[in-house]
């Protein structure tokens, strides 16, 4: 199994909305990533979770809140975004720090 | 400031030619680049990776050249096919303990003409 799964596929949400990103690996890799993908730019780091602990937030704002509750389990809490936070959101991990395998992503529309 | 540059926002070739995709970086940290390929509304999926260590890493059709002094890495295609047509993204990673996770250029987006 060298799959990443992010559910769900496509999200459309209000401003007000509280709503989850998932993403599950049964590869056994350590390290989990969020990134932000903007129609015509490269992905973005948001998040790095290593060993189920956060170690990287790239000054992401509070609205956005990762969580990890163990190895194969990456969420993304959504809360109060705005339209410019609509974007492609793509989950990966790995297990060397270098090679990512990353899910097919959850297409977000902020509204 | 970009830190992994691929200066060519596409290329069209046509099939059986030869694909040449660049990318260029200017953090001398980096030690692992990679090279994925991405559909439209698709998770980039991984094709090849370098460590700073070698200078041609070969898979079947892809090779990636990497010239350290230079900060420059170029990706291989040969022959190129119909299905190759996608957007190519050049990453780098610093593994030494700096930052984790991956840099990526702003890709390229490859046509293979008929």
């Amino acid at each position: 199994d060298t799959e990443v799964t992010q559910t769900p596929k496509h999200l459309v949400m209000g401003m007000t909305n509280k709503k989850s990103l998932k993403c599950e690996q049964h590869m056994g890799h350590r390290a989990m990533y969020w990134y932000k993908q903007k129609a015509k730019k490269p992905p973005e780091l948001m998040f790095v979770y290593s060993y189920e602990k956060l170690s990287i937030n790239e000054s992401v704002p509070s609205r956005f809140s990762p969580e990890c509750p163990n190895s194969s389990l990456l969420n993304l809490h959504l809360h109060a975004l705005q339209p410019e936070d609509s974007a492609l959101y793509l989950c990966a991990s790995s297990q060397d720090r270098v090679k990512a395998f990353f899910g097919q992503g959850t297409r977000l529309t902020v509204v | 400031d970009q830190q992994v540059k691929q200066n060519s926002p596409s290329l069209s070739v046509q099939e059986g030619r030869i694909s040449i995709l660049n990318c260029d970086y200017t953090n001398s940290m980096f030690d692992y680049f990679l090279w994925y390929k991405k559909y439209p509304a698709e998770g980039p999926t991984f094709l090849i990776s370098i460590s700073s260590i070698k200078d041609k890493n070969e898979d079947g059709r892809f090779t990636v050249f990497l010239n350290k002094s230079a900060k420059h890495l170029s990706l291989h295609i040969v022959p190129s096919q119909p299905g190759d047509s996608a957007v190519y993204f050049c990453a780098a990673s610093d593994s030494g303990g700096g930052a984790d996770g991956l840099t990526f250029g702003k890709g390229t987006h490859l046509i293979i003409q008929p």
